[in-house]
């Protein structure tokens, strides 16, 4: 256990459905974390926020819509999403990026499965 | 860019037969550079942080070491358990991490 979980752990969705993937984590950490992991690929960063606030975006299309109602949670919302978006959904946390010393370790939750039919 | 390449992609050792694998890292300033171990369908599990040339850290069978180019991690007398895949990442001044693709390690008893 890291003290970072993810649900559903696996999720089957029509390209016109709407669904929501939630992140809770229990460190007390200030930032939380969106990745995509396809396979093959190395980890794609989606979306970032410190301190409940988004710094970073990454060009991710607008049918992922994520939302962090405060520091613990995180929720990734979904919507008319394609086939190519199958992969593994991973959230993080760290402690705080802001931190001028030191380093920032992400603890990652077990992520979501998500096949998009 | 910041860039980050693991090498080799797939490796198949024996039982107690060591190795090492490779993160390769361009960074324009780096804070820190993480190992994590990463079983199908799981998420990534964090290993080691290390922050400068020269830095070492060990942790049972493995021990992670740091240049200003790459780092190492020393896989010694691995055993079964241990076949997982192996991820690097660097942190920079900028607040980015950047994820190496990873190395697929098998180890066969």
């Amino acid at each position: 256990e890291t003290g970072v979980t993810q649900t559903p752990r696996h999720l089957v969705m029509g390209m016109t459905n709407k669904k929501s993937l939630k992140c809770e984590q229990h460190l007390g950490h200030n930032a939380m974390y969106w990745y995509k992991q396809s396979a093959k690929k190395p980890l794609e960063l989606m979306f970032v926020y410190s301190l409940e606030e988004r710094v970073e975006n990454n060009s991710v299309p607008s049918r992922f819509s994520p939302e962090c109602p405060n520091s613990s949670h995180l929720f990734l919302h979904l919507h008319t999403l394609q086939p190519e978006d199958s992969a593994l959904y991973l959230c993080a946390s760290s402690q705080d990026p802001h931190r001028t010393a030191g380093s920032n370790e992400q603890f990652f939750g077990p992520g979501t499965r998500l096949t998009v039919l | 860019e910041d860039q980050v390449t693991q090498s080799p992609e797939a490796l198949r050792l024996q039982e107690g037969e060591s190795s090492s694998l490779n993160c390769s890292y361009t960074v324009s300033g780096l804070r820190g550079l993480f190992w994590y171990r990463q079983d199908p369908g799981k998420g990534p599990e964090f290993l080691f942080t290390l922050y400068s040339a020269g830095e070492e850290k060990e942790k049972e069978r493995l021990k992670a070491t740091l240049t200003k180019k790459e780092s190492f991690l020393h896989i010694t007398a691995p055993k079964p358990e241990d076949s997982a895949t192996y991820l690097c990442a660097v942190y920079n001044y900028g607040q980015n991490f950047v994820f190496g693709p990873g190395t697929r390690l098998s180890v066969l008893p």
